[in-house]
């Protein structure tokens, strides 16, 4: 079983509003991730980190940003929400920080931005 | 840049039929992932294969990696209604980095 958690599950807001999508895992994970997925459509990652005080960007180019301030809990941000950025956010960690480990997803933002 | 190729895009079946899945690439992988995603919750990791040539069964999954490690197949025998989701493959590449995604599978498997 997954223990990782991402609040809110659905989000609807205004242009403009700031916004922060909450991910938090209790399994001692180093290496978190976020994903953006349009429904049903493929992942894009945006953004993961290696640990504490580790932030990457992902290989789609995003206006969010991400903190890693504990292991745990790895959030994300938009200053300002467009009508563009609504999409399923998908937070998920993996026990190695190599390649191939398996990925513990969350069950997923779904932001509509108005 | 390493690239997964899925096939076909969407599959619509009816229960009890046989179906495969397919995940290509000209580039090869240490190890290749097939995740499934229900609908409103995240993917969840049915198998990994490491081995050119591995066979993984699942009930009645079975998972295969090709003797290159450069693509992947799901084969499901007798699909039932909770089949239908999305699958997704994804590779481990060979040198260090992400897991690489294709663009998934959406199955639909009608009573």
């Amino acid at each position: 079983e997954a223990d990782i958690y991402q609040t809110p599950r659905y989000l609807v807001i205004g242009t403009g509003k700031k916004i922060t999508l909450e991910c938090s895992q209790t399994m001692g994970h180093d290496k978190m991730y976020w994903y953006q997925q349009d429904p049903g459509m493929e992942l894009h990652l945006i953004h993961y980190s290696y640990g504490v005080n580790s932030t990457e960007k992902g290989d789609l180019s995003s206006e969010s940003t991400v903190s890693r301030i504990r292991t745990e809990h790895f959030p994300l941000t938009l200053e300002s929400a467009r009508p563009s950025h609504t999409s399923q956010y998908l937070c998920a960690s993996s026990e190695f920080t190599g390649t191939g480990g398996k990925l513990f997803f969350g069950s997923g933002t779904q932001l509509s931005v108005l | 840049t390493q690239l997964l190729e899925q096939s076909p895009q969407f599959l619509s079946i009816q229960e009890g039929e046989n179906l495969t899945v397919y995940c290509n690439s000209s580039s090869v992988f240490s190890s290749l992932q097939w995740y499934r995603q229900e609908p409103g919750e995240g993917p969840v990791l049915l198998v990994t294969v490491v081995t050119g040539g591995e066979v993984k069964k699942l009930k009645r999954l079975t998972f295969q990696f090709g003797d290159a490690r450069k693509d992947s197949s799901l084969h499901i025998t007798a699909a039932q209604p909770g089949d239908t989701g999305l699958y997704l493959c994804a590779g481990g590449p060979r040198s260090q980095g992400n897991l690489i995604f294709g663009k998934g599978t959406k199955l639909s498997v009608k009573p």
